[in-house]
């Protein structure tokens, strides 16, 4: 089976503009998570979808925003870009999703730079 | 104070030695997670624990509901164990996760 595949795999973007980043779940999942990691803060969950629905959501502004696809693919969206936003982004795919507990399946992430 | 605690934050071993991460965390929980992060960002889920103790090949990862802790043990480290290792658990509706444990194993 395909990995998780995330794309694309770098981006550089000025303050000010918006980004959609894609993650292509492995056939069969359902669940997506987001997750932002930078130096400072480690990794944070951004929000988790599963059939089409937001079903969890981190402590992030509403300028991040996500959505999934009938086919489970899904994107997240960052609006009004900040320096802050610089980071690497990661998806993550699972049969049922993190609240079971369930095993997930890591992209290798998007490399955001904000300049 | 984070709600998910790892320590040691850096650890250096020898090839062969018996290593030891440990994980605390304040919450409760329904589930906690192992990650390991290669240098270059790929994570890959090590373990996933609800109760007691699991292994696979030289990793062993145990957990101590009552006492909120749990712990990764890699037997007969080897070069290629080098990595970040990433405790997370899950509470109500989200993973939350430890700064990591720095891990080099020298030959």
């Amino acid at each position: 089976k395909a990995g998780v595949t995330q794309t694309p795999r770098y981006l550089i973007k000025t303050r000010g503009q918006q980004v959609t980043l894609s993650c292509s779940p492995i056939s069969g999942h359902r669940s997506v998570s987001w997750y932002q990691q930078t130096p400072g803060q480690g990794l944070q969950f951004l929000f988790e979808y599963f059939s089409e629905t937001q079903r969890n959501k981190g402590n992030f502004p509403g300028r991040f925003s996500g959505r999934q696809f009938s086919n489970s693919r899904s994107e997240m969206n960052v609006s009004t870009l900040e320096l802050g936003d610089s980071a690497l982004y990661l998806c993550a795919s699972s049969l049922v999703g993190t609240d079971r507990g369930d095993t997930q399946y890591f992209g290798p992430g998007t490399r955001l730079t904000v300049l | 104070k984070n709600e998910v605690e790892q320590s040691p934050q850096n650890l250096t071993a020898q090839e062969g030695e018996f290593i030891t991460i440990n994980c605390s965390y304040s919450v409760g929980i329904s589930a906690l997670h192992w990650l390991q992060q290669h240098p270059g960002g790929g994570i890959v889920s090590l373990f996933m624990l609800s109760s007691g103790k699991k292994k696979h090949g030289r990793l062993i990862a145990t957990i101590n509901i009552q006492e909120k802790h749990s712990s990764l043990h890699i037997t007969a480290s080897h070069p290629r164990d080098s990595a970040v290792y990433i405790c997370a658990v899950f509470r109500t509706d989200k993973l939350i996760f430890g700064t990591g444990t720095r891990l080099q194993v020298f030959p």
